[in-house]
């Protein structure tokens, strides 16, 4: 199965770009996904990008995704305090079913 | 309803008991998953269920685990003879058919064993 790796914590202040990234170990995910968690919340789904796409930009948020790296990143520009919470990167697809999730990344951002 | 809901949203009991933990997918989701997640660690995969196909149950941890859906709809999800590593937020997420389809995510329950 896939395995998802990513950092554990970053910290930013506000208004600087967040960069979180993560490494993927299988290439048979037909999607990225990245979900954000916010304390006592379920898990919200913020952009995902196809396996044959390089980068997707959504306002704020660009996911790039280097598969020869096996290596997806989620920039938030503009970080905000309310962008504090965990970041999930999790890989899936048609073939899967089931979602594989990395561990999370704790966002904190200082004012 | 809006979203997918789930009961209780907290559980404490004691070692060795069994607990039932609910889901209320979104109506039209034929695709209904369970994730649990403990203190730290990502979200692990317990079981999907697609439509009237037989469940994947690869994810479950111990035969203590087991997991139904009734009607194509509500599931439930029972724990005998509960541990102490059982504690941990039980994620259920629904979604339309196929593996491409975003899954929405209830609140989750959070089970704690004494």
């Amino acid at each position: 199965g896939e395995d998802v790796e990513q950092s554990l914590f970053l910290s930013v202040r506000e208004g600087d770009s967040s960069v979180i990234n993560c490494t993927y170990t299988d290439s048979s995910s037909t999607y990225l996904y990245w979900y954000k968690q916010e304390p006592g919340a379920g898990l919200q789904l913020l952009t995902y990008i196809f396996s044959n796409m390089d980068m997707k930009q959504d306002q704020r948020l660009t996911v790039l995704l280097n598969k020869k790296d096996k290596h997806l990143s989620l920039r938030i520009a503009d970080t905000q305090t309310g962008d504090s919470a965990i970041y999930f990167c999790a890989g899936g697809g048609s073939t899967l079913g089931r979602l594989y999730f990395g561990r999370g990344t704790q966002l904190t951002v200082w004012p | 309803g809006a979203g997918v809901s789930q009961s209780p949203s907290n559980k404490v009991t004691e070692k060795g008991k069994d607990v039932e933990l609910r889901c209320d997918p979104i109506s039209g989701h034929t695709a209904l998953y369970w994730y649990r997640q403990s203190l730290g660690q990502g979200l692990e995969f317990l079981i999907y269920f697609q439509g009237n196909s037989a469940p994947d149950k690869s994810g479950l941890p111990s035969d203590r685990f087991s997991a139904e859906r009734t009607g194509g709809s509500v599931s439930t999800l029972t724990i005998q003879r509960t541990q102490q590593e059982d504690s941990a937020v039980y994620l259920c997420a629904s979604s339309f058919p196929g593996g491409d389809n975003e899954q929405f995510f209830g609140p989750g329950t959070r089970l704690t064993v004494l």
